[in-house]
């Protein structure tokens, strides 16, 4: 298995540019969720998935838009970037059973820098 | 609401001594608790959990964490600490539900090993 796979590893964007962070798990797991890392700051939530068509929002929605068309994919877009948006981000994947004591696996990251 | 307190941004220990990685926790019910490490550059790695029974939870590389819910901490332990040990630790907690819960994360504990 790979696990789960993130592209690119890095991007610089311009502000006002749009892209989108891929986000990919082979492990049939329904929940999937996007981070943002910054120092000091730990891990915050941007979005989240219980499985394919469901979304919901996370602790730091603003400026990003998911969506969940199928169970392995879960792409995060930026659709005007701004310098306040230069972090980086994690997906996470995990399986979904009752009560919810089913660690999360991580992928490698995206560095994102916007000037 | 669920939050984590890791209330040490840095701890500094010699290799061969214990260390101990603090962490608080707050939610409404009971908890699932987690701790996960990250290397540079590198995304977040599981190494352990308490879902439920004894309160030491033994997990990956040697560490332990002991569940105390009177004092609602989730403390990480080693008793010899090596300079490999040296990296990012993260505590999470999500409330006991029907699994869907999104994981929330403390800020960080940078953990130093001095050969």
């Amino acid at each position: 298995n790979a696990g789960v796979t993130q592209t690119p590893k890095f991007q610089v964007l311009k502000t006002g540019q749009s892209m989108t962070l891929q986000c990919a798990q082979d492990m049939n797991h329904e929940y999937m969720s996007w981070y943002r890392q910054d120092p000091g700051m730990g891990l915050r939530l941007i979005h989240y998935s219980v499985g394919a068509g469901i979304t919901d929002q996370g602790e730091v929605p603003n400026g990003y838009n998911v969506s969940r068309s199928t169970t392995e994919d879960f792409p995060l877009r930026l659709l005007s970037a701004a310098p306040s948006q230069t972090s980086v981000y994690f997906c996470a994947s995990s399986l979904i059973r009752a009560g919810g004591g089913n660690e999360q696996f991580f992928g490698p990251g995206t560095r994102l820098t916007v000037l | 609401a669920q939050s984590v307190a890791q209330p040490e941004d840095q701890v500094n220990v010699a290799e061969g001594n214990p260390l101990t990685v603090k962490c608080t926790y707050s939610v409404s019910g009971n908890p699932y608790l987690f701790w996960y490490v990250q290397y540079p550059n590198r995304g977040l790695q599981f190494l352990l959990k308490y879902i439920t029974g004894d309160n030491l939870v033994k997990g990956s590389y040697g560490f332990e964490a002991e569940f105390n819910k009177s004092q609602t901490s989730f403390h990480l332990k080693k008793p010899s600490a090596l300079v490999s040990d040296s990296a990012l630790y993260f505590c999470a907690v999500r409330v006991r539900s029907s699994g869907n819960t999104p994981l929330v994360f403390g800020k960080g504990t940078r953990l130093s090993v001095i050969a």
